[in-house]
C-alpha cells in the first residue's frame, strides 16, 4: 500500500461547487503539505502544517482551505471551485527534525478539471 | 525576482551515456538543494538532497554538485538507461526550519536504445 494516499484520483466538477481532496499517510510524519502542479510552472505551496495545531499558508493559498484532522491526514477544501483551479494536485509529507532539511514524500496526486 | 530555472526542453541521450541537467536560481540563497524524479502520473520521488556547504553528492549513478557562486546545480546520471526516462526537478529549501521546497519546472530526460 502507498505511504501517501490520496482521493479521489481524478475528479471532474464544475465551477461554483464545493470540493475537498483527501490526503492520509501511514509514515507517522508530522509535517504535510498540499502543492498543485500546472504545466510551465512547476510545483507551488498551497498550505503546509507542521503538526494538528500548526496550519500555514503557502505561497497561493487564496481559494483554498485546509483541515488537519488527525496526524495522518491532512485534507484540501475549494469553497467555491473556479476553472482556473484546474490542475494536478500533490500532498506530501516529511519528518519533523528541526531546522534540517528533510525529503517530501509525495502521493500520486489528485488531477481536478473545473468546467 | 525570484527563479528557480531548469531546461524546459526535453534532452535525449543515448543508453550509456552521462545526462547532465541543469538547475539555475536567481535572487535565493538555499541551504539545501533536492533532486526529484517524476512519472508520468505519479508523484514526485526524491533522489538527493545537498548542503549549500558541500560540493558533491553521490548515490549509486546519481551526482549531484551545488555551486552557490555560480548559482546553479548540476544533476548527473551515468551510465543511462532508458528506465532513467522521466522528468527531474530540483527543489531549494532556504532553511530556517519549515521544510518548505521551492521548485523548478523539471526538465525532461529521454534516454533512447
Amino acid at each position: 500500500d502507498a505511504d501517501v494516499t490520496q482521493t479521489p484520483r481524478n475528479r471532474i466538477t464544475k465551477t461554483g461547487k464545493r470540493i475537498m481532496l483527501e490526503c492520509s499517510q501511514t509514515k507517522g510524519h508530522d509535517r504535510m503539505y498540499w502543492y498543485r502542479q500546472d504545466p510551465g510552472l512547476g510545483l507551488r505551496l498551497i498550505y503546509y502544517s507542521f503538526d494538528v495545531k500548526d496550519i500555514n499558508k503557502g505561497e497561493i493559498s487564496d481559494g483554498y482551505s485546509v483541515s488537519r484532522q488527525a496526524q495522518a491526514k491532512f485534507s484540501l477544501s475549494l469553497e467555491s471551485a473556479i476553472p482556473n483551479q484546474t490542475a494536478l494536485y500533490f500532498c506530501a509529507t516529511s519528518e519533523a527534525t528541526g531546522v534540517f532539511n528533510q525529503p517530501q514524500h509525495f502521493g500520486d496526486g489528485t488531477r481536478l478539471s473545473i468546467l | 525576482s525570484q527563479k528557480i530555472e531548469q531546461n524546459s526542453e526535453a534532452l535525449n541521450i543515448q543508453e550509456g551515456k552521462t545526462a547532465t541537467l541543469t538547475c539555475n536560481y536567481t535572487n535565493y540563497s538555499p541551504a539545501y538543494l533536492q533532486w526529484y524524479r517524476q512519472d508520468p502520473g505519479r508523484g514526485p520521488v526524491f533522489l538527493l538532497l545537498i548542503r549549500e556547504n558541500e560540493k558533491e553528492k553521490r548515490k549509486e549513478r546519481l551526482k549531484v554538485t551545488f555551486d552557490t557562486t555560480l548559482k546553479q546545480s548540476l544533476f548527473h546520471i551515468t551510465a543511462s538507461q532508458p528506465a532513467d526516462s522521466a522528468t527531474y526537478l530540483c527543489a531549494l529549501d532556504l532553511g530556517g526550519g519549515g521544510n518548505k521546497l521551492t521548485f523548478g519546472t523539471g526538465t525532461q530526460l529521454k534516454v533512447e536504445l
